[in-house]
């Protein structure tokens, strides 16, 4: 059973045309990671949330948002898509995001910019 | 971010073992050495973590040098569905940082 869901696996939108890919978990944990990965690379990460405290990379460009309306889902947004933001989306979550847990991933969404 | 050096790509027989080292210098009393991998087109997945002490699990098996510099990351018996990228991180906080992992071939 699909523990941390992203929707959609699949995602093509048009350069400039905001878009928001989706992450929901049935694992209650308090810590979700959103992460971007690109051909033939690591994933990067992008920020995370611990509950509802929100905790951004440096390096991440202001065209990436996220929200977190609840425990159980979180949202990435992306406000104006260049070519260079195709790429997989991956979402993760941790119990605590202690040191001693384990993350659990989801399939990830694969973004293309047409 | 604590850093991590793995070989880009290791290539090992289906069925035999197959010993996924890593190098961590630089790791501090509190880290935690975390293995993960990612098979094709799928998220990464959990395989194992270990402080001081070596570790087993039903995936696979965690050798952690006695000056904790250094971590193998043992698959007994190698299949072919272990073709996977490799990631050994160190965690200490909150965050979970992938270096660039080893590229693992099993030849059938």
């Amino acid at each position: 059973d699909a523990m941390v869901i992203q929707n959609p696996r699949y995602q093509v939108t048009q350069f400039g045309k905001p878009v928001t890919l989706s992450c929901s978990q049935t694992l209650n944990h308090n810590v979700m990671y959103w992460y971007q990965q690109k051909s033939s690379q690591a994933p990067k990460l992008l920020f995370h949330y611990y509950d509802k405290d929100f905790n951004n990379e440096a390096d991440t460009p202001d065209n990436f948002q996220s929200r977190r309306p609840n425990t159980s889902f979180c949202f990435l947004d992306i406000r104006s898509p260049g070519l260079g933001d195709a790429a997989m989306y991956l979402c993760a979550t941790s119990r605590d995001g202690q040191a001693d847990t384990e993350a659990f991933f989801g399939q990830g969404t694969r973004l293309t910019v047409v | 971010d604590a850093k991590t050096t793995q070989p880009n790509s290791m290539e090992s027989n289906e069925e035999e073992p197959v010993h996924l080292p890593c190098n961590h210098s630089t790791i501090s009393g509190t880290d935690y050495i975390h293995w993960y991998r990612q098979l094709p087109s799928q998220g990464p997945e959990y395989v194992i973590h270990g402080l001081t002490s070596n570790v087993n699990n039903r995936m696979a098996s965690l050798a952690i040098a006695e000056d904790r510099k250094s971590s193998t990351l043992i698959l007994h018996r190698a299949t072919l569905r272990d073709a996977a990228v490799y990631y050994c991180i160190l965690n200490r906080d909150d965050k979970i940082i992938f270096g660039k992992g080893t590229r693992l071939h099993i030849l059938p």
